[in-house]
């Protein structure tokens, strides 16, 4: 079965260190990835995006992720956090169906916390 | 511009009462999706619309129906309102055919007693 693993519930990184909120995936053919984050109260916003090409992938606010197909990984990073940062990160990955139509499977989501 | 636009934000029902959610987006997409987030559960796809006058059934279809009335709206409905359906409730819309991603509205939070 096509699904995406967030295997961490909750990260905690101390504001200025670098951050890494990790996702696998298990999909069938080349994955379409997104990274998207979501504060209190509010609908789930974009970051970024790997459909091809170039493995490290920037996005909004300084993030970037990582593709790597051989570990079937697409793991979220920042080289500074900010206490801003702190929300609910999910991981996407866009299938194709059958019927030429699209499908999104998301992860189960990632607390980040940073500590000022 | 106002995006993907949800109504209403907040809902109590009781058992047995039907209501509909609605959603409405401005971009010209193609694409809209009912998704419910659940603590621990992430997002998971209801129903969704691949264009106007198609829709399809998604991973937790029991209980709901939707309505693709037109290419700017689609709405949820609860025929028979369950305590299992409290959850918060997005629409989303993407354009079909393009490497794009999903943009959503802020949510409707539902609670059934």
């Amino acid at each position: 079965a096509q699904s995406v693993a967030q295997p961490e519930d909750q990260v905690n990184v101390a504001e200025g260190n670098p951050l890494t909120v990790k996702c696998t995936y298990s999909v069938s053919g080349n994955p379409y990835l997104f990274w998207y984050v979501q504060y209190p109260n509010r609908g789930l916003q974009f970051l970024l995006k790997y459909i091809t090409g170039d493995n490290l992938v920037k996005g909004s606010y300084g993030f970037e992720a990582e593709f790597n197909k051989s570990q079937t990984s697409f793991h979220l990073k920042k080289p500074s956090a900010l206490v801003s940062d702190s929300a609910l990160y999910f991981c996407a990955v866009r299938i194709v169906l059958v019927s030429g139509t699209y499908k999104y499977i998301f992860g189960t989501g990632t607390r980040l916390k940073v500590l000022a | 511009n106002a995006g993907v636009t949800q109504t209403p934000k907040f809902q109590v029902l009781k058992t047995g009462q039907s209501m509909t959610l609605q959603c409405a987006q401005d971009m010209n997409h193609n694409s809209m999706y009912w998704y419910r987030q659940d603590p621990g559960m992430g997002l998971r796809l209801i129903y969704y619309s691949a264009s106007e006058g198609t829709t399809d059934k998604g991973e937790v279809p029991n209980g709901y129906n939707v309505s693709r009335l037109n290419k700017r709206e689609f709405s949820l409905r609860l025929e028979s309102a369950a305590p299992s359906q409290t959850s918060v409730y997005f629409c989303a819309s993407s354009e079909t055919g393009y490497t794009g991603e999903l943009f959503f509205g802020e949510g409707s939070r539902l609670t059934v007693l």
